[in-house]
């Protein structure tokens, strides 16, 4: 079957590094996404990961590893505006996202 | 602004009663989506549609019905709403069906009784 495993809430303090890890058993494999959705707003795109590796957008990063079913995504420099949840999806073979639940992150001063 | 509407925003209604969500892009993206969004799950597609004309069901397709007339517009519609049906919806669309960076309306809360 397919399926998306998230921590479903993790506590950092501004300032520090936070990972967020995502295993995923899906149908075929097109590529890991992360996004982020701020309480009572939509999604937004965060990152994208087809090949194994670090993929690095300023403080954000993602990482992501085929053979282990493996991806994190790693936040530097935690600002409170980063409290948020953040979702791991996988595109599978029918080029079709399955969602993970979410990890909701909380930011303490 | 370019981007991606819904509407209502919020709509309280009735078991057994009709409801259509609108939703209406400017991006000229080709695929659209209907999720709906529950407390402590993924996001589930409801359906999708990959071009204008064509539309194909996702994992929680039952007791919804869409259409896709042109580029811009993809409404959803709940032929009579039943309680279980009460979430959050999100539309989405993207430039291609295989492209998975989404941008998503601003959602649509539905309550029914």
């Amino acid at each position: 079957g397919q399926n998306i495993d998230q921590p479903t809430e993790m506590t950092a303090t501004e300032g520090a590094i936070v990972q967020i890890n995502c295993t995923y058993q899906t149908s075929g494999f097109n590529g890991l996404f992360w996004y982020q959705q701020h309480a009572g707003e939509a999604p937004t795109f965060l990152s994208y990961n087809v090949l194994d590796g670090l993929e690095e957008k300023g403080r954000f990063s993602s990482f992501l590893s085929r053979s282990k079913g493996y991806s994190y995504l790693l936040l530097k420099e935690l600002q409170m505006k980063d409290s948020a949840s953040y979702l791991c999806a996988t595109m599978d073979s029918n080029y079709q996202l399955i969602w993970g639940a979410g990890t909701k992150l909380i930011i303490k001063p | 602004i370019a981007g991606i509407t819904q509407a209502p925003t919020s709509q309280i209604l009735a078991a057994g009663r009709r409801m259509t969500l609108r939703c209406t892009q400017d991006m000229r993206h080709n695929a659209m989506y209907w999720y709906r969004q529950d407390l402590g799950l993924g996001l589930r597609l409801i359906h999708y549609s990959n071009t204008a004309g064509t539309t194909g069901k996702g994992e929680v397709p039952d007791g919804y019905s869409v259409s896709r007339a042109n580029t811009d517009d993809f409404p959803l519609t709940l032929a009579s709403a039943v309680p279980s049906q009460t979430s959050v919806y999100f539309c989405a669309s993207s430039l291609h069906l295989e492209t998975g960076e989404l941008f998503f309306g601003e959602g649509s809360r539905l309550t029914v009784l």
